[in-house]
């Protein structure tokens, strides 16, 4: 298994640019995460799922939007990116009856 | 919703000492509390959990202990070794009997550097 993947690694964009980070998991899971990174502030929640077709706001949701169209794939959508979303995000996913939560590798945005 | 205070925010011991690391929590119905350790650059990756009915854990070097009275949770390591330095996360959530569970809150992470 793969585990969670996220794609790209880094990403560099401009103020008002979209772009979607993306995300994977072959474990099956049901519940899919999305945390951003920030140095002192720990993992904020940004949006989940806990389920295909399914999807939540976490604590920090603004600027940022989700779909769960499969069970495998977690995509997050910038719609236009500010400064502010200069980050660490990370994607996380955990079956429906168990408490692990497992972490895919990390996408660094910077945002000029 | 839950808040989550983590103490300290940066630790340094010696190696072979050990290091305790404490976390508040401000939601009673919280039953699930999962420490993570993040190596630089790395991803979180959970170390140790306990659940809220039972006091203290251990996993060799590492222990969790629980005050579900006071709300609070500490994680302690013995015997550091240069190789525990990282920053260490923890986190709280509500677990329901079915295994569903809300969302997990972290703490704002402690850097823990182990001095050779």
């Amino acid at each position: 298994n793969a585990g969670v993947t996220q794609t790209p690694k880094f990403q560099v964009l401009k103020t008002g640019q979209s772009m979607t980070l993306q995300c994977a998991q072959d474990m099956n899971h049901e519940y899919m995460s999305w945390y951003r990174q920030d140095p002192g502030m720990g993992l904020r929640l940004i949006h989940y799922s806990v389920g295909a077709g399914i999807t939540d706001q976490g604590e920090v949701p603004n600027g940022y939007n989700v779909s769960r169209s499969t069970t495998e794939d977690f995509p997050l959508r910038l719609l236009s990116a500010a400064p502010s979303q200069t980050s660490v995000y990370f994607c996380a996913s955990r079956g429906a009856l168990s408490d692990t939560q497992y972490f895919g590798p990390g996408t660094r945005l910077t945002v000029l | 919703g839950e808040n989550v205070e983590q103490h300290p925010s940066t630790l340094s011991v010696q190696e072979g000492d050990s290091a305790v690391i404490k976390c508040t929590y401000s939601d009673s119905a919280s039953n699930y509390f999962p420490w993570y350790k993040q190596e630089l650059g790395k991803r979180p990756q959970l170390i140790i959990d306990i659940r809220s009915n039972v006091g203290e854990k251990k996993d060799q070097r590492i222990a969790v202990t629980l005050n579900k009275t006071a709300k609070h949770f500490s994680l302690h390591i013995t015997e550091t070794q240069p190789e525990d330095s990282a920053v260490y996360f923890c986190a709280a959530s509500i677990v329901g009997s079915s295994g569903s569970a809300r969302q997990l809150t972290f703490g704002s992470g402690t850097q823990l550097t182990v001095l050779p």
